[in-house]
């Protein structure tokens, strides 16, 4: 257990429908992402929240959103779905560990959302 | 643009043996890297990482080795177990600054052959 909670783990709903998932981050960590995995794309970054705030952005489409609450939880929203939008969507949250010259970041990934969009 | 690949993207290892996992990476700023290992129905897991001031990083049964001429990182699992079964993605924290984001590749399969 990475002690990151996702829900709900799966997720059926018709195009055009909007959604929500959520993550819980390990206690005491600051960061999180999310990452969309499906077959022909891999493990493709969308977002990061640092402590409340947008700190990096990746593929991540104008359709979807996300943000990190007070108590450190996430939530992704993902609108108008479209059939190519069922994947599995993980939750990370990291551990910072800082050193002279840089910063270690190791993930602890959730056991992810599975969205099948019909 | 930014990509972080495999070599192979399926591996077959006796058990007991050793396995090799490759990876190519194509930012030369990248500054941290990273293996995980995700098992069927299960989020990624950190086995390993190594700074980009090292050359060689080892844990328990894995050794991670990073070459930057050639950008190439490898995943060295020593004594191979049925348990070590899984996809295996290498992971590169590239650009300017250590907030940048953490890229996958696209993984490697491994298969131990009991």
């Amino acid at each position: 257990d990475s002690g990151v909670t996702q829900t709900p783990k799966h997720l059926i709903t018709a195009t055009g429908q909007r959604v929500t998932l959520r993550c819980s981050p390990r206690s005491g960590d600051l960061s999180v992402y999310w990452y969309q995995q499906s077959l022909d794309q891999g493990l493709q970054f969308l977002i990061q929240y640092y402590n409340g705030e947008e700190r990096a952005k990746g593929n991540i489409l104008e359709r979807f959103s996300a943000q990190q609450f007070p108590d450190l939880h996430s939530e992704l929203n993902l609108s108008s779905l479209e059939l190519g939008d069922s994947a599995l969507y993980f939750c990370a949250s990291s551990v910072e560990v800082w050193f002279v010259g840089g910063q270690d970041e190791k993930l602890f990934f959730g056991s992810g959302t599975q969205l099948s969009v019909l | 643009g930014e990509s972080v690949g495999l070599h192979l993207p399926t591996l077959s290892v006796q058990e007991g043996d050793n396995s090799i996992i490759n990876c190519a990476y194509s930012n030369s700023a990248s500054d941290y890297f990273i293996w995980y290992k995700q098992e069927s129905g299960k989020g990624p897991q950190f086995i390993i990482d190594i700074r980009s001031n090292m050359d060689k990083r080892q844990g328990q049964r894995v050794t991670v080795l990073l070459n930057k001429t050639v950008k190439h990182l490898s995943l060295q699992i020593a004594a191979t177990q049925p348990g070590d079964s899984a996809v295996y993605f290498c992971a590169e924290r590239g650009g300017e600054t250590s907030y940048d984001k953490v890229i996958f590749g696209p993984g490697t399969s491994l298969s131990v052959i009991p």
